[in-house]
């Protein structure tokens, strides 16, 4: 089966500040891996996505992810952080053999210091 | 195009009753996801529908049951509410039917059970 792991719950950033945010996932094959985000009251909206190809991916709002299959992970990256990207972000995790369906991470809640 | 609409968007309801929660996907989509989003779970997976049929169905009791409409509108019905079933229920559509494409979020349904 297949399953994520966010090991931050909680993250704060200084505004102007580089950010990464980790994500391990658990996956025999290929995997299909995807960041979403999530504002107060907001339903999810993708950032950005990964099938194949190309390991560095860019997203919407400035962020890019990196696939390392060697580390099983997905972490997803932006330069500079502004206040308005204070949202809860997870990462997700599927594959055709278990009938598309996505696997999320449990997020990582981003704050944002003025 | 306007996005996936999700009704009611609070509801308040007391043990033991049911409830039915309806999902308006993006027009042109047939794939019609359902998730649960708890604080102590996350986001699970509860079912997905394609052209009226269930395509795929997470780890939830019977109490949980969805349906799709010709129009690709769903709804989701939870009989004999719990406690436990206080969450915010998402809906999200995809125009094909496959994990490459794009799923899109509603802002989710509230559904408070006292």
């Amino acid at each position: 089966a297949q399953s994520v792991t966010q090991p931050d719950i909680h993250i704060t950033v200084s505004e102007g500040a580089s950010l990464e945010l980790r994500c391990n996932y658990s996956y025999g094959a290929t995997p299909y891996l995807f960041w979403y985000v999530q504002s107060p009251g907001q339903g999810l909206q993708l950032l950005l996505k990964y099938f194949s190809g190309d390991t560095l991916v860019q997203g919407i709002k400035g962020f890019e992810a990196e696939f390392k299959r060697s580390q099983s992970s997905f972490n997803l990256r932006k330069p500079s952080v502004h206040w308005s990207d204070a949202a809860e972000y997870f990462c997700a995790v599927g594959a055709k053999s278990s009938g598309d369906k996505l696997t999320f991470g449990t997020g990582t809640r981003l704050a944002v210091r003025p | 195009k306007a996005g996936v609409t999700q009704t009611p968007r609070y509801l308040i309801k007391t043990r033991g009753q049911q409830v039915t929660l309806s999902c308006s996907p993006i027009s042109g989509h047939r794939s019609v996801s359902w998730y649960q989003q708890t604080p102590g779970q996350g986001l699970q997976f509860l079912f997905e529908y394609f052209s009226e049929t269930q395509r795929n169905k997470g780890n939830f009791p019977g109490r949980f049951s969805g349906r799709q409409f010709s129009n690709s509108r769903s709804e989701m019905n939870v009989s004999t509410l719990e406690l436990g079933d206080s969450a915010l229920y998402l809906c999200a559509s995809r125009g094909a039917a496959g994990i490459t494409d794009t799923q899109y979020f509603g802002p989710g349904t509230r559904l408070t059970v006292l």
